[in-house]
Order: C-alpha cells, then sequence, then structure tokens
C-alpha cells in the first residue's frame, strides 16, 4: 500500500478556497487516489477520487500532479460545516476495497 | 432506513460480557467492512467481507468474531474484552468489481468496555 503525507492541520476563512495538499511518492500507477472527510462524531464520507485526470464534483475538485506523486483536494468556497479530518488514500482499483487510513488533516474554518 | 446502519450507537460493557455489534446495508452492495477508531488514532480495517466471504482479517484478535449471514448484514461478536477495546466501531459497504468504489460508513458504535 502507498504511504501518504499530509499536513496535521490547516486553517481556512469561511468562503475562501482550501487547498489540502497529500503527496503519494509510492504510489503505483494502478492506485486510484480516493479522498474522504470525517466530520465530529460521525463515520468517514466520501469526496471524490482519480487516478490521472483533474476530477471535480459537487463536493470538490481534486487536482492530480502529472507524475501522480501529490494531489490536491481544491474545496472552493469553505464553509463551517467543511471543517473534519480530511484523508488521502491511495488504493488498488483490483483490490477488495479495503481503505488504510493516515492520521489525515484536520481542516478549521473560521468564520 | 437509508444507507447504512449500526446498532446499537452506545455500547457498555464489562470484560466477562458477552455483546453483538449489528450493521446493516440498505444499498444493494457486495462488500461489508468493520473498522476501529481508537481516540487520538487512525481507523484501523478489522475486517472485509466479500460476496458473504471473509476476504482480510487484519490480524484482530479472536475475542472478536465477525459474522455475515448475507450481503446487507454484518455482525461483529465481542466477548471477554479489554478496556483498550473502547473504541468507535464502523462499519461500511461497498460495490468492489467495478473499478474505482465508494465506500458508505454507518455512524458507528461508541464502546466502552470497563
Amino acid at each position: 500500500d502507498a504511504k501518504t503525507t499530509q499536513p496535521n492541520s490547516m486553517e481556512s476563512n469561511e468562503e475562501e478556497p482550501v487547498h489540502l495538499p497529500c503527496n503519494h511518492s509510492t504510489i503505483s500507477g494502478t492506485d486510484y487516489i480516493h479522498w474522504y472527510r470525517q466530520l465530529p462524531s460521525q463515520g468517514p464520507e466520501y469526496v471524490i477520487h482519480g487516478l490521472t485526470s483533474n476530477v471535480n464534483n459537487r463536493m470538490a475538485s481534486l487536482a492530480i500532479a502529472e507524475d501522480r506523486k501529490s494531489s490536491t483536494l481544491i474545496l472552493h468556497r469553505a464553509t463551517l460545516r467543511d471543517a473534519a479530518v480530511y484523508y488521502c488514500i491511495p488504493t488498488l482499483s483490483s483490490n477488495t476495497g479495503k481503505l488504510i487510513f493516515g492520521q489525515g488533516t484536520t481542516l478549521q474554518v473560521k468564520p | 432506513e437509508t444507507g447504512v446502519t449500526q446498532t446499537p450507537r452506545h455500547l457498555v460493557m464489562g470484560m466477562t460480557n458477552k455483546k453483538s455489534l449489528k450493521c446493516e446495508q440498505h444499498l444493494g452492495h457486495n462488500a461489508m467492512y468493520w473498522y476501529k477508531q481508537s481516540a487520538k488514532k487512525p481507523l484501523e480495517l478489522m475486517f472485509v467481507y466479500n460476496f458473504k466471504e471473509q476476504t482480510e482479517n487484519n490480524s484482530v484478535p479472536s475475542r472478536f468474531s465477525p459474522e455475515c449471514p448475507n450481503s446487507s448484514h454484518l455482525f461483529l461478536h465481542l466477548h471477554t474484552l479489554q478496556p483498550e477495546d473502547s473504541a468507535l466501531y464502523l462499519c461500511a459497504s461497498s460495490q468492489v468489481g467495478t473499478g474505482a468504489y465508494e465506500q458508505y460508513f454507518g455512524p458507528g458504535t461508541r464502546l466502552t468496555v470497563t
């Protein structure tokens, strides 16, 4: 399983964009990059995933470096409800679906 | 009910008790998972079931015994637990075999072992 490095914590102001970085330098060519987040007192929830190209959905955008050794989750306008722990998780498409969670990044959003 | 449900939401048990945690997914998925989240630690994968068959046991002590009677239900039977087993136990499901996938998590059972 590929190892990841994320900052322990980040702060953002409400209504401003947030860029959450992740290094996954040992990622293999068939690993997808998943992002999940965990709001306080809840189970994790899926945010977005990608393989090579940048991806957008209603929650966020995912920018993947050309060499795939890093990626950035972009929240375009942070709200107070986005305060959570964000996890970057490389996963094999062919595996049993297991997720290996790291420490993640705790995002604080200030009003 | 929608998504993934877990019962009970909170459980306090003594070290000599036997209890079970229940998880049910209403999403038609073919894989289910148990995770453990201790205070100040990352989520740890415990067990993986694909099509009701256990495909992964992440070196979990035998005092935790999973059961998957069908693809919608997953149980975690607990007996002679230790205080360090106090944690949030999370269940998840996904549809594997179709490339990348999303895992859907339940709200968890907060377990306290006294």
